[in-house]
C-alpha cells in the first residue's frame, strides 16, 4: 500500500521568511511519481511539480525548490522569501508509474499562513 | 496541460435529493478521475472513469450512491444520489494522460442541508 505523511498540520510564518514543508512517503514500488499541489482558499488544486523516482536531482523554480531524498523517502518543499499569496494548503501526493489506475495518494496537507 | 471546467461550481441541496456534476475537458483524455474532499480533509479518490468501460470504484464508494457516466473522451458526470449532510464536500474532476501529470478541475462545492 502507498502512504504519504505530512506531519505539519499548520505553519505560520512572517512574510519574507523561508519555510519548508515536509513530505514522507511509503511505497513498495521501485519507480513512482511524487507531486506537490497548492490549494488556495478558492479551492482549486494547482499543480506545482511532478518528480519521477529515478530523478533525484533537486529542482528550483523561482522561489520554490524541492529536495528529493530517496534514501529517507522524503520530498520536501521549500518556499524562499515567502509572500502572503503563498498562503494556502499544500498537498504532497504519490502515484504508481504503471498499474493501480495511476491514482494519486494524497497526504493530509499542510496549511501555510504567511502574515505581514 | 489541460483546461478542465466543472458545473455547477457550487450548490446547496436538500437531503434526499440528487445532484449531477459535469466535467468538461478541452482535449481528449483517456483517464478521468473523481475525487472528494470533505471539509478540512485531504482528497480521496471516488472512482476512475475510462471511456468505453464501467467506472472503477474505490473501497467505500458504490455505484448506486455515485453513478458515473463517461460518454466520450472529453466529458464525464458524477451524480451524488440520495444526499445527506455527510455528502457536503468539494468534488473534483481530474484528468491524466499517460506519462503526464494529473490536473484538476476547479471543483464543485456541495452543501447538503
Amino acid at each position: 500500500a502507498q502512504k504519504v505523511t505530512q506531519a505539519q498540520t499548520e505553519i505560520s510564518v512572517v512574510e519574507k521568511e523561508d519555510v519548508t514543508l515536509d513530505c514522507v512517503y511509503e511505497t513498495r514500488d521501485t519507480t513512482y511519481y511524487l507531486f506537490w499541489y497548492k490549494q488556495p482558499p478558492s479551492g482549486e488544486l494547482v499543480f506545482l511539480i511532478r518528480r519521477n523516482s529515478f530523478d533525484e536531482q533537486n529542482e528550483i523554480s523561482g522561489r520554490y525548490s524541492w529536495n528529493f531524498q530517496k534514501s529517507t523517502s522524503s520530498f520536501n518543499f521549500t518556499i524562499t522569501a515567502s509572500q502572503v499569496v503563498d498562503s494556502a494548503v499544500y498537498f504532497c501526493a504519490l502515484s504508481r508509474v504503471t498499474g493501480g489506475g495511476n491514482k494519486l495518494t494524497f497526504g493530509t496537507g499542510t496549511q501555510l499562513k504567511v502574515e505581514l | 496541460s489541460a483546461v478542465i471546467s466543472q458545473k455547477p461550481s457550487r450548490d446547496i441541496c436538500q437531503r434526499g435529493t440528487s445532484l449531477t456534476i459535469q466535467c468538461q475537458v478541452d482535449s481528449q483524455v483517456t483517464m478521468m478521475f473523481w475525487y472528494r474532499q470533505q471539509p478540512g480533509q485531504s482528497l480521496t479518490l471516488i472512482a476512475t472513469a475510462n471511456q468505453g468501460s464501467e467506472a472503477t470504484y474505490e473501497s467505500g464508494f458504490v455505484i448506486d450512491k455515485f453513478p458515473i457516466s463517461r460518454p466520450n473522451l472529453t466529458f464525464s458526470t458524477l451524480t451524488v444520489s440520495n444526499m445527506s449532510p455527510e455528502d457536503s464536500s468539494i468534488y473534483l474532476c481530474s484528468v491524466r494522460r499517460p506519462q503526464e501529470t494529473q490536473y484538476f478541475g476547479p471543483g464543485t462545492r456541495l452543501l447538503v442541508l
